[in-house]
């Protein structure tokens, strides 16, 4: 059974933090995506990482895909109150495999 | 392009009933999903499609049946609906690429079951 953990489960920070937020497996994965989702809406893509050791960045966003493919990190600098929502990782070990989500990091900036 | 569209909205069963929760998406995607959300957790798959005519399970695919006879559409159908499966439902379709799994989302539909 292949298994994704998020840490932390909840985060509340203040405007202009920086945060880190883990995805863990025991599992090799052919890609890891971040998504984030925000209330009474589907989540949407942030991100794909597939190559071990990559490193992403989009605004104040940070993506880091483990060399080994089984974890990944997302790093956000200044946090923003619009920065607020849950982010969830995801991935599959093959194209065609199930794609599973972890069960998310539900992130609070307060003002 | 509507992307990926979902019907209904919102849904109230009684126990026992059956329905089926639509799901349809304009972009060409092979792959398609479904999901189930519940509160304080992530997503779990329920049925995923590879192509027209192809299905599997997910991780909690009991009480739920899926079809794919065309590349659009991918419906659920709940069998004799149970509050246990009160929920969000989220439909997903991706492109088939080399290792990745980029998910376009639709907009869920909202299930209770009394």
């Amino acid at each position: 059974t292949q298994l994704l953990e998020q840490s932390p489960q909840f985060l509340s920070i203040q405007e202009g933090e920086n945060l880190t937020v883990y995805c863990n497996s025991s599992s090799v994965f052919s890609s890891l995506q971040w998504y984030r989702q925000e209330p009474g809406e589907g989540p949407v893509l942030l991100v794909t990482v597939v190559t071990g050791g990559e490193v992403k960045k989009l605004k104040r966003l940070t993506f880091q895909f483990g060399d080994a493919r089984k974890d990944s990190s997302l790093h956000i600098t200044a946090a923003q109150p619009g920065d607020t929502g849950l982010y969830l990782c995801a991935g599959g070990k093959t194209s065609y495999d199930k794609v599973i989500f972890g069960p998310g990091t539900s992130l609070s900036v307060i003002p | 392009n509507a992307g990926v569209t979902q019907t209904p909205k919102f849904q109230v069963l009684k126990t026992g009933q059956s329905m089926t929760l639509q799901c349809a998406q304009d972009m060409n995607h092979e792959y398609m999903s479904w999901y189930r959300q519940d509160p304080g957790m992530g997503l779990r798959l329920i049925h995923y499609s590879v192509g027209a005519g192809i299905t599997d399970q997910g991780e909690v695919p009991n009480g739920y049946n899926v079809s794919r006879s065309t590349t659009e559409d991918f419906p659920l159908r709940l069998l004799s609906a149970a509050p246990s499966q009160t929920s969000v439902y989220f439909c997903a379709s991706q492109r088939v690429m080399t290792g990745a799994h980029e998910q376009f989302f639709g907009p869920g539909t909202r299930l209770t079951v009394l």
